[in-house]
């Protein structure tokens, strides 16, 4: 079935720089489109990027756009999020998930979610 | 952007009952309508893509259906296990959007 770990989240102040990992196992990473979904506190769900299998197509929350980088390595099974310009706004929990196979064609549901990277931004 | 309004926002219920979560699309997404569960301290699990398919191990208790701009999930013969909150999402177009959420308990 796979397995999705999410590492590299922590507190930062507002204006730092994070980068957010995902490792993936059990599956070939590059059959998959990818995406970062993130959850504040107590809040509801909330879609940040995604990436297609190949990273020939990504697309942004507007929230984070200009900001954010979604980025993938398929030899190294990994999926990854840049973030600049930190706001307290982005204070979450982190998910990376995949999509179910779809032979290159990105299909915008999740079947598969790690179990989050939080981030804190606060001074 | 599509917004989904889930109703109602929390509800009470017993095992065995049968509940309904209906989510509502401020524009029309066909069939792109997708049902998450979530359990406090885990990550959401698919139950339900393309509004009435059951994801690959879900019982067949849950069953979605709609089309356009409303659809609902039906649970029926709640279990304990069930207690949850309860999610939609649109996979129609970017931005991918979720619904608030619908928080179920005893």
């Amino acid at each position: 079935e796979g397995q999705l770990v999410e590492s590299g989240g922590g507190l930062v102040q507002p204006g730092g720089s994070l980068r957010l990992s995902c490792a993936t196992s059990g599956f070939t990473l590059g059959d998959f489109g990818v995406h970062w979904v993130r959850q504040r506190p107590g809040k509801g769900l909330e879609w940040v990027a995604g990436i297609s299998s190949n990273s020939a197509n990504a697309d942004y929350a507007d929230s984070v756009r200009g900001r954010f980088t979604i980025s993938r390595d398929n030899a190294k099974n990994s999926l990854y999020l840049q973030m600049n310009s930190l706001r307290p706004e982005d204070t979450a929990l982190y998910f990376c998930a995949k999509e179910p196979y779809s032979e290159g064609i990105m299909k915008y549901y999740f079947d598969l979610w790690g179990q989050g990277a939080l981030v804190t931004v606060s001074s | 952007d599509i917004q989904l309004t889930q109703s109602p926002s929390s509800l009470s219920a017993s095992v065995g009952d049968r509940v309904t979560v209906t989510c509502r699309a401020s524009q029309p997404v066909i069939n792109y309508l997708n049902w998450y569960q979530q359990k406090p301290g885990y990550a959401p699990q698919l139950l339900i893509y393309s509004a009435s398919s059951l994801q690959s191990g879900v019982p067949s208790r849950f069953r979605g259906s709609g089309s356009g701009t409303t659809f609902t999930l039906t649970i029926s013969g709640l279990q304990l296990d069930d207690f949850a909150t309860y999610y939609c999402q649109q996979s129609f177009v970017t931005p991918l959007t979720f619904g608030q959420g619908t928080r179920l308990e005893i």
